[in-house]
């Protein structure tokens, strides 16, 4: 079974400022991991995935995240935010075992709140 | 660019009544999922769909919870006596057995029990 961790409920941040999204997870087997942002009223929205490789990911709207294996981490980052990126953000974890069938294993979320 | 599409977008029902949340997953997937978030908590998993049958079904998913690939394009979600604590939003998914588990989302309907 897998557990994926959010510290931070809300993240306030200025506009154009940098901001880094906490995710920790914990898993007895190699996973999949992903990060989904969900704006007002709409559905989860795929930001980007780590499957393998380069641990330093990249993704839409100028957001990236780095798997860290040693400390089960896949923090996201963004060096500039926008007005527009306010939005909850959900990281989700995935483990190799069941192919397509897995469910994904969400945080909590956290909403990232942007101030002009 | 293909989407999951779920209808409705509320629902709003009396405790004690059955409920069907209907999706429309991208044409070409073959693995189907719902999920639901109460409010203010997790997206949790609650079951998985491939070949005509479930896959895999979490500990929520129990017996007042089926779901069914009627035709070739709709996936349903039945909760045959709702309870007060199935309000949530629940949430469609699908995604093609190559995508290595990248899950399309579709808006989400939104079930209030009363």
């Amino acid at each position: 079974a897998q557990s994926v961790t959010q510290l931070d409920s809300q993240v306030p941040v200025f506009e154009e400022a940098p901001v880094e999204l906490r995710c920790n997870y914990s898993s007895s087997v190699s996973v999949y991991l992903f990060w989904y942002v969900q704006y007002p009223n709409q559905g989860l929205q795929l930001l980007l995935k780590y499957l393998s490789g380069s641990t330093l990911v990249k993704g839409i709207n100028g957001f990236e995240a780095e798997f860290n294996k040693s400390q089960t981490s896949f923090h996201l980052r963004k060096p500039s935010v926008h007005i527009s990126d306010t939005a909850e953000y959900f990281c989700a974890v995935s483990d190799h075992s069941g192919g397509g069938a897995d469910g994904l294993t969400f945080g909590k979320g956290t909403h990232l709140i942007i101030q002009p | 660019e293909p989407e999951v599409t779920q209808t409705p977008s509320h629902q709003v029902t009396q405790m004690g009544q059955e409920v069907i949340l209907r999706c429309v997953p991208i044409s070409n997937h073959l693995y189907f999922y719902w999920y639901r978030q109460i409010l203010g908590q997790k997206v949790e998993f609650l079951v998985s769909f491939y070949n005509n049958e479930i896959s895999e079904k979490s500990e929520i998913f129990d017996d007042q919870f089926s779901v069914e690939r009627p035709d070739g394009s709709n996936f349903t979600l039945k909760i045959r006596s709702t309870k007060l604590e199935d309000s949530a939003m629940y949430f469609c998914a699908s995604t093609d057995e190559d995508l290595y588990n990248e899950q399309f989302f579709g808006p989400g309907t939104r079930l209030t029990v009363l």
